[in-house]
């Protein structure tokens, strides 16, 4: 049972570019959460889904986009990254239901030159 | 829009000393989430408070929840050096959206 894994753990970019952030967790949990954790300050929500196939816009959207294909994976992509997107990203999944907690994954560091 | 505001924001202070963070939030919501984060890690998941006055307790930390004066509180009590981390608190709401505070970051000092 690894939990909740992301995938790259790190990764650099030029502005403009392109990516694909994965997480994926074994836990059947039906809710999936995209944080970005930026220095000396909490998480901001980008995208959430409340089950396989849908998606939901959270508190910082602009610039990503996120599909829920199946159950156990929520990708996160920049179209074209911008400096402003350097962050840590954070996965987080919780069973269903509000009064779940989330588990969170490793984090993702990117950096956007 | 939901405002989680946490105070103070850094705290440094001795080994077997007692002290508490506050989490105040703008909106009516009656769940609320205790996290704590090591430098360079992910986060943990603490205490899941669902209702007026649920109180729940872990060790040295003990986490309240106020839900007519949107108020949560995490009391530590005579801490230690493995306390020292970064806490954060988490409001969620009906939707399912989360929004959290900026995080207390703990320095506990022999």
């Amino acid at each position: 049972n690894a939990g909740v894994t992301q995938t790259p753990k790190f990764r650099v970019l030029k502005t403009g570019q392109s990516m694909t952030l994965l997480c994926a967790q074994d836990m059947n949990h039906e809710y999936m959460y995209w944080y970005r954790q930026d220095p000396g300050m909490g998480l901001r929500l980008i995208h959430y889904s409340v089950g396989e196939g849908t998606t939901a816009k959270g508190e910082v959207p602009d610039g990503y986009n996120v599909s829920r294909l199946k159950k156990q994976n929520f990708l996160l992509g920049l179209e074209s990254a911008a400096p402003s997107q350097t962050s840590v990203y954070f996965c987080a999944s919780s069973r269903q239901g509000l009064e779940e907690t989330q588990y969170f994954g490793p984090g993702t560091r990117l950096l956007v030159l | 829009e939901l405002k989680v505001e946490q105070n103070p924001l850094f705290l440094s202070m001795q080994e077997g000393k007692n002290y508490t963070i506050y989490c105040n939030y703008s909106t009516t919501s009656d769940r609320l989430y205790w996290y704590r984060q090591d430098p360079g890690k992910s986060l943990e998941s603490l205490f899941v408070l669902l209702s007026n006055g649920a109180v729940k307790q872990e060790g040295r930390l003990m986490a309240s929840l106020d839900t007519k004066a949107r108020l949560s509180t995490l009391h530590i009590t005579a801490a230690v050096h493995d306390l020292s981390a970064t806490y954060f608190c988490a409001v969620v709401s009906n939707a399912g959206k989360s929004t959290f505070g900026d995080g207390t970051t703990l320095t506990v000092k022999p």
